[in-house]
């Protein structure tokens, strides 16, 4: 069965940082471009960042531009994101998808999904 | 950076009747190899979101045929022929042509 799980998610105060994790089983995940999308709560989705098979090509959301860290180990089947100078508005769930390659390493369908980490910045 | 816009906000439908979302995005989404980048997403209470459409009107795999997708260029339509009460949730529209990746703002569905 194909299985994205997220973990690492929590509590923190503003300023402060966290790592979330991205296993993958059931499928290879260095067959995939990776992203990373959140949802704050009773709010839509929204876009975080996107890393390419190898790692080579990354993007981010400018909410987070020069704050949060996208990358990957194939090797481990698993994607990350540190998360760094974390404020209020950041609080979301937040969720690795896995998105089929298409004519270049960012267009292409996310078809799976992990069931989402939450992550909360309060005082 | 591209805008994806979706109408209505919600919408309430009698069970076996269709439905019809907008998603219309500030830029083109057909790109130079021939396929538009414009995919369907449905959020169901409490789960991830999970993929309907790609590429305007290719049905992912499993999903009923009740499910359609339509548009080009800038102006897109998912329509759902006759609802069914587990068509309830959100409704997104996605835009990969170009980076930053763009939802829509999403659309509510419910049954009367």
């Amino acid at each position: 069965e194909v299985q994205l799980v997220e973990s690492g998610g929590g509590l923190v105060k503003p300023g402060g940082s966290l790592r979330l994790s991205c296993a993958a089983s059931g499928f290879t995940l260095s067959s995939y471009s990776m992203n990373w999308v959140r949802q704050a709560p009773g709010k839509g989705l929204e876009w975080v960042s996107s890393i390419s098979v190898s790692g080579t090509f990354i993007y981010y959301a400018d909410s987070v531009k020069g704050r949060f860290t996208i990358s990957r180990d194939n090797a481990k089947n698993s994607l990350y994101l540190q998360m760094n100078s974390l404020r209020a508005e950041d609080t979301a769930v937040y969720y690795c998808a896995s998105q089929k390659v298409g004519s270049t390493w960012y267009r292409g369908y996310f078809d799976y999904w992990g069931q989402g980490s939450l992550v909360t910045v309060s005082s | 950076d591209i805008v994806m816009t979706q109408t209505p906000l919600s919408l309430s439908v009698t069970p076996g009747q269709p439905a019809s979302i907008s998603c219309k995005s500030s830029q083109s989404l057909l790109h130079s190899d021939g396929k538009t980048y414009l995919y369907w997403y449905l959020q169901k209470a409490g789960q991830p979101p999970q993929l309907l459409i790609y590429e305007v009107s290719s049905r992912f795999s499993g999903v009923p045929d009740r499910f359609s997708g339509s548009g080009s260029g800038t102006d897109f339509t998912l329509k759902i022929s006759r609802v069914e009460a587990e068509d309830v949730g959100v409704y997104y529209c996605m835009q990969s042509i170009q980076l930053p990746l763009a939802f829509g703002g999403g659309t509510k569905v419910e049954i009367k």
